[in-house]
Formats: structure tokens, sequence, C-alpha cells
């Protein structure tokens, strides 16, 4: 079965470093998410992308959070200069066209800043 | 979006059927109700959506109240891998982009 792979599983960083995470989202999906959930708190939405271009985000994805998908396969989430309370896991999740909330989240980023 | 309430927890004996309530008494005609999982700290998992009549498939079945203000996800023979927090969403079928709001959740605990 299909499913939507995420690298590295843990990332540990220091605070003001540039981070990337990747995914790998299943290949027939069009739609491409990232979300974040802090420990002990909700899963929270960050960004949506669709052709090849930020289609929603939250208040949560400022300047500092950029997504890309450098080519037919991956999609990123970099943060440019991390914080301690970026410190969480980060999911990314794609979608077919036509179900809007059916989405296949990946195993997710733990990102610690220290 | 209609707001969703649900009880923070439940147990369930494993082998029995667990009953997970869901209030959306604020749901308009257009909205849809999904269920979702997230099993210790994995990634949310799709578990089943419905608009006004009952679904089943191979992981659970839901039920809607006929005026939709309620739901409830039923596991039929819950085992200890179903020890999740599940999570009851209702969000209008074509809106925004399809990002998911989160709440709370049930956090369902099988035991055996």
């Amino acid at each position: 079965e299909p499913e939507v792979t995420q690298t590295p599983s843990h990332q540990v960083t220091q605070m003001g470093q540039e981070v990337i995470l990747r995914c790998v989202p299943i290949s027939n999906h069009l739609y491409f998410y990232w979300y974040r959930q802090i420990l002990g708190q909700k899963v929270e939405f960050l960004v949506s992308f669709y052709n090849n271009e930020i289609s929603e985000k939250s208040e949560i994805f400022d300047d500092q959070f950029s997504v890309e998908r450098p080519d037919g396969s991956n999609f990123t989430l970099k943060i440019r200069s991390t914080k301690l309370e970026d410190s969480a896991m980060y999911f990314c999740a794609s979608r077919e066209q036509v179900i809007f909330y059916e989405q296949y989240f990946g195993p997710g980023t733990r990102l610690t800043v220290t | 979006d209609a707001k969703t309430t649900q009880p923070p927890s439940m147990d369930c004996a494993e082998g029995r059927a667990a009953n997970l309530p869901c209030n959306h008494s604020t749901i308009s005609g257009n909205e849809y109700v999904y269920w979702y999982r997230q099993i210790h700290s994995q990634g949310p998992q799709y578990i089943i959506h419905g608009l006004k009549n009952n679904e089943t498939n191979e992981m659970a079945s839901l039920i809607i109240t006929e005026d939709r203000k309620s739901s409830t996800l039923i596991l039929p023979h819950a085992t200890l891998r179903d020890t999740a927090v599940y999570y009851c969403i209702v969000r209008y079928y074509g809106g925004s982009q399809g990002n998911l709001i989160f709440g709370k959740g049930t956090k369902l605990s099988v035991k055996p």
C-alpha cells in the first residue's frame, strides 16, 4: 500500500539554525500539507500546497517557514532560523484530487531545537 | 466550520464494540463528518467520513443521527491496537484546500 514517507525521523538542531524537513507524498496525489504537533498539544495545520504554490497557510506559517516541491516527488518544509518553540512533531500529508479531507499522513519528523 | 464536542477519554474492553460519540449541533447542510485517529505519536490516520447516511468500511462504522447534530464512530471488535486518540472533524466538502482542523479528540483505551 502506498504511503507518505518523511525524513529524518528525528532532527536535533541549535536555535538559529536552518532545518529542512523532507517528505515524499503518495505518487498520484496532488495536494500536499504540513502540520505540526507540539508535545501534548493538538495537531495544527501549517500550510497546503497545490500546483506548485501555497494555497492556504495558517498564522503559524510566518516568514520563517517556506515550502518547496523541488522535483516530482519531494515536498520540503524549511525553517530558516529555528526557535525553541519550533520543537514539535512535523507531519506531512497528501491527498488525491477529489476527496478533500481524506488525507494520508506520514510518520512525522520530531524536531528538537536546543 | 461547525464545532465538535467529544468526551476526553473512554475505556473499552478488548473484543467489545467501542462507540465513540461526537456532538456537532451547529453542522450545516454541506458539511461532512470525518473521523481520524492518532496512535501514540504517529501521523493521524483517516478512518471514515459521511454526510447523512450511515457509512461502513473495513475499519469502522459511522452512524449519523437524522438531524445530523451528532454522530457515533463504532469499532465493532476493538483490539489493543485501537488504543488511540480519535478525532471527529466537521468540514465543508469543498471548502478551502482541505486543511484539517483537529480538536483534542477522545483518548480511547482498549483494555485486555
